[in-house]
């Protein structure tokens, strides 16, 4: 099975702060990777997938990097309205969720 | 508008049986891979089963051999029977069009096993 370590798994931030959130997986999954923000009571939405591409309609703040075993998940002017909890998914070998990042306004 | 309403859940007790529904509405489930994926409360998401178009499943070993993932195409709607319930499947489960990605997601239903 494929191990996703996310760091760190809580995170409290400025608004108008860059905030970046990796992703670790225990092997090579090339580009196999998606990033989702989940409000608190909510569904998971996706964000960004292919480790890079941007979902339609989401914010141009938001930004994903990476490939093989290490990733990154950026917001560069951290907003009110993105408070949430954040996950990557790798599909390389079925499919794993990272633990989580709680982002929380300072 | 794409749209997935989840329904079913409910109070269970451990050893018993549920089955969740997962109806579809602005595109055509058996042309598309769906998931399930469930939440337990406090927790991290947890992949539990996928059922392409074709009609191949597969499910997480966590499940395997009591959930059973299916579809009715007149319906637009897709299943998961949930058998030898057990503490450890206390969740909220979730209904997602994909396979390689998860999107749109469903809002969830919750499922309590406890005597």
């Amino acid at each position: 099975d494929i191990q996703m370590t996310q760091s760190p798994s809580s995170l409290s931030a400025s608004v108008g702060d860059r905030v970046t959130i990796t992703c670790q997986a225990s092997q090579d999954i090339s580009n196999y990777l998606n990033w989702y923000q989940q409000k608190p009571g909510k569904a998971p939405k996706l964000l960004i997938y292919d480790a890079s591409n941007l979902e339609t309609g989401v914010p141009s703040r938001f930004s994903g990097s990476g490939s093989g075993t290490d990733f990154t998940f950026t917001i560069s002017s951290l907003q009110p309205e993105d408070i949430a909890t954040y996950y990557c998914q790798q599909y390389d070998n079925q499919y794993t969720f990272g633990q989580g990042t709680k982002l929380e306004i300072k | 508008e794409v749209q997935l309403v989840e329904s079913g859940g409910g109070l269970i007790q451990p050893g018993g049986s549920l089955r969740l529904s997962c109806a579809a509405s602005g595109f055509t489930v058996s042309s598309n891979y769906m998931s399930w994926v469930r939440q337990a409360p406090g927790k991290g998401l947890e992949w539990v089963s996928v059922i392409y178009s074709g009609g191949s499943t597969y499910y997480a070993d966590s499940v395997k051999g009591r959930f059973t993932i299916s579809r009715d195409n007149s319906k637009n709607t897709l299943y998961l029977q949930m058998n030898s319930l057990r503490a450890e499947d206390t969740a909220v489960y979730y209904c997602a069009r994909g396979a390689s990605r998860f999107d749109p997601w469903g809002q969830g239903t919750l499922v309590t096993v406890s005597s």
